[in-house]
């Protein structure tokens, strides 16, 4: 089974810049997570979509980050204009559709490490 | 205040020994669960294992155990007979309640930085 794709790998750009980062979830997996991890900390979650719908967007900065994900399958995140606090490794992850009870770990893919100068 | 709390910054073991890592956590719910990841170097977070809170048993899977102290609100990763493998960041971190509406990102604590020396 494949695991959750993220591109790109790294990234560098200018403050007041922008980028956008790609997420392909595994396949099935209608829910989709997008973290921000920065140096020494723990993830933070940014946004999370159920199929095409954000059902948590609590903790976006939405005067610069954007997301969105057509077709309930790839999502892409976007910063508009960066800042220096925007460099992180920000981490797209899926999981099956949220039940009351039992576990369904989130699989994480292996991030997009952003710097920005 | 902190949901999550790991106060461990970075621990150093012998390999073959058994290490704990700290996990204290803080909510209102009744329904919540916990979970541990592995961070290695290259950055992708591994599930390890996961403890709901209705669960009477501690979880177990292969090496690693969860001691699970609900009314300390305590969840401490056990890891067996340590690997030079095994070094990593690891994180502990707790989805509450199923709110119907779906929202259930996981809230991360800090992390332990786990060194297995040989």
């Amino acid at each position: 089974e494949a695991g959750v794709a993220q591109s790109p790998r790294y990234k560098i750009i200018e403050k007041r810049q922008s980028v956008a980062f790609w997420c392909n979830p595994i396949s099935g997996h209608a829910t989709l997570y997008w973290y921000q991890q920065i140096l020494g900390q723990g993830p933070k979650l940014l946004i999370q979509f159920q199929n095409n719908g954000v059902v948590d967007d609590s903790q976006l900065p939405k005067d610069r980050f954007s997301a969105e994900r057509l077709k309930g399958v790839d999502s892409t995140l976007k910063i508009q204009p960066a800042k220096l606090e925007d460099s992180a490794v920000y981490l797209c992850a899926s999981s099956l559709i949220p039940r009351r009870t039992g576990a369904y770990e989130q699989y994480f893919g292996p991030g997009t490490r952003l710097t920005v100068t | 205040a902190q949901k999550i709390t790991q106060t461990q910054p970075g621990m150093f073991v012998q390999e073959k020994e058994a290490v704990t890592l700290d996990c204290t956590y803080d909510t209102s719910d009744q329904s919540y669960g916990l979970f541990w990841y592995k961070q290695p170097s290259s950055g992708e977070m591994i599930f390890l294992i996961y403890q709901g809170s209705y669960d009477e048993q501690n979880a177990t899977e292969g090496r690693y155990s969860l001691n699970f102290q609900k009314a300390r609100k305590s969840a401490n990763l056990v890891i067996s007979a340590s690997q030079l493998g095994d070094s990593a960041m690891y994180f502990c971190a707790m989805r509450e309640r199923y709110s119907g509406g779906g929202a259930d990102g996981l809230t991360f604590g800090k992390g332990t930085h786990l060194i297995i020396q040989p």
